[in-house]
């Protein structure tokens, strides 16, 4: 699986929209992109994933650069619940097993 | 209320007492896993199971066992827990479909142990 590099931390206000960049520029063309976000130890909770397409749903929107090696998390009005590490992972998931391989993730600090 | 559910939340044990941490899931997926979380490790696959009867290692087995003799239990054993087996647990289940990909995991609130 490629492996993502992402800025250890950042924060921003509440109610403004957090962007959260993540790097994978050595992503295989049946590698899809996921986020997911895990609060102060709790189980991670799935959040997006995408191939090429943007994505959008009720959580976030995610943003896949054309050539792939790129994605933005999108959290359009932050609250002081989303603060979190976020993870982006990649993976094809070959075979059937969820070789989804958490990093270390970008911990997002929402202030008030 | 679709979830997973680990038991116990918090476990305190000594060196080479048996201990299981259970997981349950009402969701009716096919796909169990188990997880350990250190500091500066990130996750971990210990074991899956691909359904009922079928369990695969993940990349740290050694020393846990684990049994799916039903598919919306996936208990893991520790027969003789060790201190360097302390670690916060997280199970996660997801349906299977073909292809994988486009299925997300399902995570318990973990449990968090502590071997003396």
């Amino acid at each position: 699986d490629a492996k993502t590099t992402q800025p250890t931390s950042m924060d921003c206000a509440e109610g403004r929209a957090a962007n959260l960049p993540c790097n994978h520029s050595t992503i295989s063309g049946n590698e899809y992109v996921y986020w997911y976000r895990q609060i102060h130890s709790q189980g991670p909770q799935y959040i997006i994933h995408g191939l090429k397409n943007n994505e959008t749903n009720e959580m976030a929107s995610l943003i896949i650069t054309e050539d792939r090696k790129s994605s933005t998390l999108i959290l359009p009005h932050a609250t002081l619940r989303d603060t979190a590490v976020y993870y982006c992972i990649v993976s094809a998931q070959a075979g059937a097993n969820s070789k989804l391989t958490f990093g270390k993730g970008i911990t997002l600090s929402v202030r008030p | 209320e679709a979830q997973v559910t680990q038991n116990p939340r918090y476990l305190i044990t000594v060196t080479g007492k048996k201990l299981t941490v259970t997981c349950s899931q009402n969701m009716n997926h096919e796909y169990m896993s188990w997880y350990r979380q250190d500091p500066g490790l990130g996750l971990r696959q210990i074991y899956y199971s691909m359904n009922v009867e079928v369990t695969d290692k993940g990349d740290v087995p050694e020393g846990y066992k684990v049994s799916r003799k039903e598919k919306r239990n996936f208990p893991l054993i520790l027969e003789s827990p060790s201190p360097n087996q302390t670690s916060l647990y997280f199970c996660a289940s997801r349906r299977m479909t073909t292809p994988a990909t486009n299925e997300k995991l399902f995570f318990g609130s973990g449990t968090q142990l502590s071997v003396l």
